[in-house]
């Protein structure tokens, strides 16, 4: 399978709010309702954020948000904090027990 | 809580094999699906190969079929992945990672397996 597209980079002030939009096919992203988003610290291992599109795990803040509209994903992150500042993941269910992850975008909170 | 501690990772000369390990706790480690995703040095994750609850079902993906091997022991509450004929590409951190669904959520801290000679 292909890797999901995302921005390479994007970036905010603080308080503002950003997306970052996640892309796959009608074999993945537009097929299943099982979009899950990745947060990533430098040297650290990943923190999920979103599943299953729009859910979030509990002790994950309510600035995030997650949706999808055909074959594109997105994350929303309103009131931007320094602590945001970090790489984020889609990664996608893709049928026939196989999942795909998106290229990564960096955020930098200005 | 639960914890996932990876082991076994290090330096391999090509077509060399090396085996990584994962110890669970923290939770009851038969109840769960398991995966292996792997990060090469400053690029995205890619999905190695994971593994049903108790065994049955596996997935690879294309880049390490035939070649990588993961397994699971639930009385030991570990999994493990046998890699083989390795690459310079399969130069990453390793991450053991719980499955709930089709995301995961927990992740281990990772162990750096390079390949070179």
């Amino acid at each position: 399978q292909s890797a999901l597209t995302q921005p390479a980079s994007v970036s905010g002030s603080p308080g503002q709010s950003i997306t970052i939009s996640c892309t796959g096919t009608s074999s993945d992203v537009g097929s299943y309702n099982l979009v899950s988003w990745y947060q990533q610290h430098p040297g650290k291992a990943p923190k999920l954020m979103i599943y299953e599109g729009s859910k979030r795990p509990s002790g994950v803040s309510n600035r995030f948000s997650g949706s999808k509209s055909g074959n594109t994903a997105s994350l929303t992150i309103s009131g931007l904090q320094a602590e945001d500042e970090a790489d984020y993941y889609c990664c996608s269910y893709a049928g026939s027990s196989t999942r795909v992850f998106g290229g990564g975008t960096k955020l930098t909170v200005l | 809580q639960v914890q996932l501690v990876e082991s076994g990772g290090g330096l391999v000369k090509p077509g060399g094999s090396l085996r990584l390990s994962c110890a669970a706790s923290g939770f009851t480690f038969s109840d769960y699906y398991m995966s292996w995703i792997r990060q090469a040095p400053g690029k995205g994750l890619e999905w190695v190969s994971y593994i049903s609850s108790s065994g049955s079902t596996i997935y690879y993906a294309d880049s390490v079929k035939g070649r990588f091997t993961i397994s699971r022991d639930n009385a030991k509450n570990s999994l493990y992945l046998q890699m083989n004929s390795l690459r310079a590409e399969d130069t990453a951190v390793y991450y053991c990672a719980r499955e709930d669904g089709p995301r995961v959520d927990y992740w281990g801290q990772g162990t750096l397996v390079t390949v070179s000679s």
